[in-house]
């Protein structure tokens, strides 16, 4: 049966155009964020990675912000190419407490990109 | 590059059967985990292992086992697969507690 409520959200863009995708993370005590990148049939790719110390970390073609008031991270892409066409899942991790730094996963975000 | 190779890309399995996924990694590290993706219901952790011979459960891991006898190895053991079974299944390693993890390529598994 259908999974109702249980679809990704997408974001559509143009070639050339700035992308930027959002995360909302749950856990207050999380002290590292990572967004990867899950192309069709391909297992998760790492992007970027940030440190709760920071609020900013750039990558090539890539940025991430951290803001721990609200507990939102987003992910920037820039000039955002047809092959950046995936889904990208933000992750957060706990390296303290008793979930011994266990990864914990968003659902993801659809990002297409038209020609 | 690190590389973590996962035995099967695409496997087929009847109700009832034992099946092994088997998940190799190349740099010596010390946590490995195994997931399993379904649509609409992300990646949810099955079992990991933080050293050679230790494991823990994860959120999901009824109806799985794990081994890990080599550093370099983790298995995952559906001990009678079922067809709620069928899914995506991703293995993953890093350095330590609080490293980026890397992922292999994943296993479709079907359970018919």
């Amino acid at each position: 049966g259908e999974n109702v409520g249980l679809h990704l959200p997408t974001l559509s863009v143009q070639e050339g155009d700035n992308s930027i995708i959002n995360c909302a993370y749950s856990n207050s005590a999380s002290d590292y964020f990572i967004w990867y990148k899950q192309e069709s049939g391909k297992g998760p790719q790492f992007i970027i990675d940030i440190r709760s110390n920071m609020d900013k970390r750039q990558g090539q073609r890539v940025t991430v912000l951290l803001n721990k008031t609200v507990k939102h991270l987003s992910l920037q892409i820039a000039a955002t190419q047809p092959g950046d066409s995936a889904v990208y899942f933000c992750a957060e991790n706990n390296a303290g407490g008793t979930s011994y730094g266990k990864l914990t996963f968003g659902q993801g975000t659809i990002l297409t990109v038209h020609p | 590059d690190v590389k973590v190779t996962q035995s099967s890309r695409y496997l087929v399995k009847r109700t009832g059967e034992k099946v092994f996924l088997e998940c190799v990694q190349d740099m010596d590290h010390e946590n490995m985990f195994w997931y399993r993706q379904d649509p609409g219901l992300g990646l949810r952790l099955i079992y990991f292992s933080y050293d050679v011979k230790m494991k823990e459960k994860g959120d999901i891991p009824e109806g799985y086992s794990v081994s890990r006898e080599k550093k370099e190895r983790f298995s995952l053991i559906l001990e009678s697969a079922s067809t709620n079974q069928t899914s995506m299944y991703l293995c993953a390693s890093r350095w330590d507690i609080d490293g980026k993890l890397f992922f292999g390529s994943g296993t479709q598994l079907s359970v018919l």
